[in-house]
């Protein structure tokens, strides 16, 4: 089964807002996560990745908070807009599985203008 | 640049037909190749890797293999469809070390009939 999971299957907010994305995993041994934005029929895209040595990491727009005590891990997307308009993956890379990345169920994010 | 190619984009087969789809990375020497499979609604769940020529782990059992005939090529097969076959197909790419990123396709669109 999936490990790797998010709070809220959906999330609307209106453009110019903050969002906030949730996951929770529950492997402690993983020591690497990856958001990934998927459009509809397209393949995943990469957006921002964490080090488990790190609790912090920003982008463009975006940043990512990883809590290990309660295994928890955010996406934080500034200023949102409708072309982020998407559905939303956390993955980790767990160490008995190499260097496959498992993912989670995911969030579609809907921006309204 | 690396670019990665998975085709048809889109294919409807009747139950019990063959199945072959090709996936093909440029610009990179030694990737790692994953075929993952997501189900509506849901992440990509893993189904092969390959660390080189001829390497294939299987994820999950099923009614699919794979094959890696060549560094940069990893098909994904089947002798005879199911309809629980049905789902979208995707390929992807590493660089081949734990807590990297991975490359998606586009992915096919499988239709079984």
């Amino acid at each position: 089964g999936e490990n790797v999971g998010l709070h809220l299957p959906t999330l609307s907010v209106q453009e110019g807002d903050n969002s906030i994305i949730n996951c929770a995993y529950s492997n402690s041994a993983s020591d690497y996560f990856i958001w990934y934005k998927q459009e509809s029929g397209k393949g995943p895209q990469f957006i921002i990745d964490i080090r488990s040595n790190m609790d912090k990491r920003q982008g463009q727009r975006v940043t990512v908070l990883l809590n290990k005590t309660v295994k928890h891990l955010s996406l934080q997307i500034a200023a949102t807009q409708p072309g982020d308009s998407a559905v939303y993956f956390c993955a980790e890379n767990r160490s008995q599985a190499g260097t496959a990345l498992i993912f989670g169920k995911g969030t579609t994010l809907s921006v309204s203008s | 640049s690396q670019t990665i190619h998975q085709w048809p984009a889109t294919l409807v087969q009747p139950v019990g037909s063959p199945l072959s789809l090709e996936c093909t990375v440029e610009g990179t020497s030694n990737p790692n190749l994953y075929w993952y499979r997501q189900a509506a609604g849901r992440g990509p769940q893993l189904l092969f890797y390959s660390v080189g020529i001829g390497q294939i782990s299987s994820e999950v059992p099923q009614n699919l293999s794979a094959s890696r005939p060549q560094d940069r090529q990893f098909i994904l097969s089947s002798k005879k469809l199911l309809l629980s076959d049905s789902g979208f197909y995707l390929c992807a790419w590493n660089a081949g070390q734990r807590n990297t990123e991975a490359f998606f396709g586009q992915g096919t669109r499988l239709t079984v009939v």
